[in-house]
Parts: C-alpha cells; sequence; structure tokens
C-alpha cells in the first residue's frame, strides 16, 4: 500500500500520561501536515513541514503539543500531560508541493484520554 | 478565522436519486477539494479544482469551482447506498499556505 499510514490507529491513555504518534506520508510528498478531528467537525489544522522544515502552526497546537519530522520523511505527534480535552482523531496527510498541494489524507489515529 | 459554509448539514438519499451539496466562503479560494469520510476512517479525496469555473468529474461526481472563487459544489447522479457518509468541502484561500481550511460536513445517510 503506498498511501499514507498512521501508527497506532487507537491511543487509550489516562490524563497526565505523554503519548506519541507516527505518520509515514506516501514516499515521494515532500510536504506533511497534521489536523485534528473531533466529533461532528471537519478536521483542523495543527501544522505542517516541508521536507525537515516545520513552516506553519495554528494556535491550536499548544506548547503541550510537538510535532518532529527529523529526516524528512516520516513525522511524529508528542502530546505530553494529555488532557481529556485532547481526545479526538489525529490526522496526518501529505502532499507534493507544486501540484496544487492535494492534500491525501492517512486513517488517523483516535485517541481517547480517560 | 477563515470558514466555510457547507450545506445541507445532512441529508437522506434514495437509491437512484441526484444529490447536490454547495460550499461558499466570504473569502477568495485557489483551491476546492471534495472529500469523503466514512466513520473511523481519514477523509478520502474525491475531486479537486484548481481554477475559476473549473468542472470537473469522477464517475457519478461532479464538482464545480465557482466562477467568484467563493463557493463549490458537488453533485452525486444516480446515489448508490455506498455513497452513504461524511463529505467534506475544503481549500486554501489567499492568505494560507498549507493550511487547508475544512466545511463542517454534509451527511449522507439511506432513507428509512
Amino acid at each position: 500500500d503506498t498511501g499514507v499510514s498512521q501508527n497506532p490507529r487507537h491511543k487509550i491513555t489516562k490524563r497526565g500520561q505523554n503519548v506519541t504518534f507516527r505518520c509515514d506520508p506516501i514516499s515521494e510528498h515532500n510536504r506533511l501536515y497534521w489536523y485534528r478531528q473531533t466529533l461532528g467537525q471537519g478536521p483542523e489544522f495543527l501544522t505542517y513541514f516541508q521536507n525537515e522544515a516545520q513552516l506553519e502552526k495554528s494556535r491550536l497546537l499548544s506548547d503541550r503539543f510537538s510535532a518532529e519530522r527529523p529526516k524528512g520523511s516520516f513525522s511524529t505527534l508528542e502530546i505530553q500531560r494529555t488532557e481529556q480535552g485532547d481526545s479526538a482523531m489525529y490526522l496526518c496527510a501529505s502532499s507534493a508541493s507544486g501540484i496544487g498541494d492535494t492534500q491525501y489524507f492517512g486513517p488517523g489515529t483516535r485517541l481517547t484520554v480517560l | 478565522g477563515q470558514q466555510l459554509n457547507q450545506s445541507p448539514q445532512s441529508m437522506f438519499i434514495q437509491e437512484g436519486e441526484d444529490v447536490s451539496m454547495n460550499c461558499t466562503s466570504s473569502s477568495i479560494f485557489n483551491t476546492w477539494l471534495w472529500y469523503k469520510q466514512d466513520p473511523g476512517e481519514g477523509p478520502v479525496l474525491l475531486i479537486a479544482l484548481y481554477k475559476a469555473g473549473e468542472l470537473t468529474s469522477n464517475g457519478r461526481l461532479t464538482a464545480q469551482f465557482g466562477i467568484t472563487r467563493k463557493d463549490s459544489f458537488l453533485n452525486i447522479s444516480a446515489s448508490i447506498p455506498s455513497d452513504v457518509g461524511i463529505y467534506f468541502c475544503a481549500g486554501y484561500y489567499g492568505g494560507s499556505q498549507g493550511n487547508l481550511i475544512f466545511g463542517k460536513g454534509t451527511k449522507l445517510s439511506v432513507k428509512p
């Protein structure tokens, strides 16, 4: 399968714990994006990378959230000291810059904070 | 921030019916994308539109990029049960680099 992959698909954690999610983009895509989606809403932008550079961050990305893409390939999103309000679907997408930035999404990681 | 107004919020379909939904904004958008999302999955790209006035089809789906660049619509002809799901419009407006703005979705369900 050459699409965007995300791991894990589901994560249940207790409040206050740290969690880390991984995204592997489509191999030739140089842009990678993170979104958060809550029930009944469309995805909301968190941050994006072009190669290894983090170019834009939403104000939704509090200081408990950090994203990395160290070698310009896969990316990780870490949430420290999770809160119940962090419960959501975390989506990753990738695109090839210069082709209308059409974003292709992965299946998401469903986070539940107890 | 920028918002996309998507309507209707939900609709019921009977097999064979045509379906229409649209998305509007107060800002000019450079690109319009239409996605379908099934429960527990990520959005799947249906159609991408890059120029004002562009009309693009993908099987039974047809979408158009409005001339004013502030709206787009998606039509589904001869609906079938597997069309059920949530359809999202999304787009880039003039000020964004990578921030794709999404509507709240149109939920398609089968008529009881």
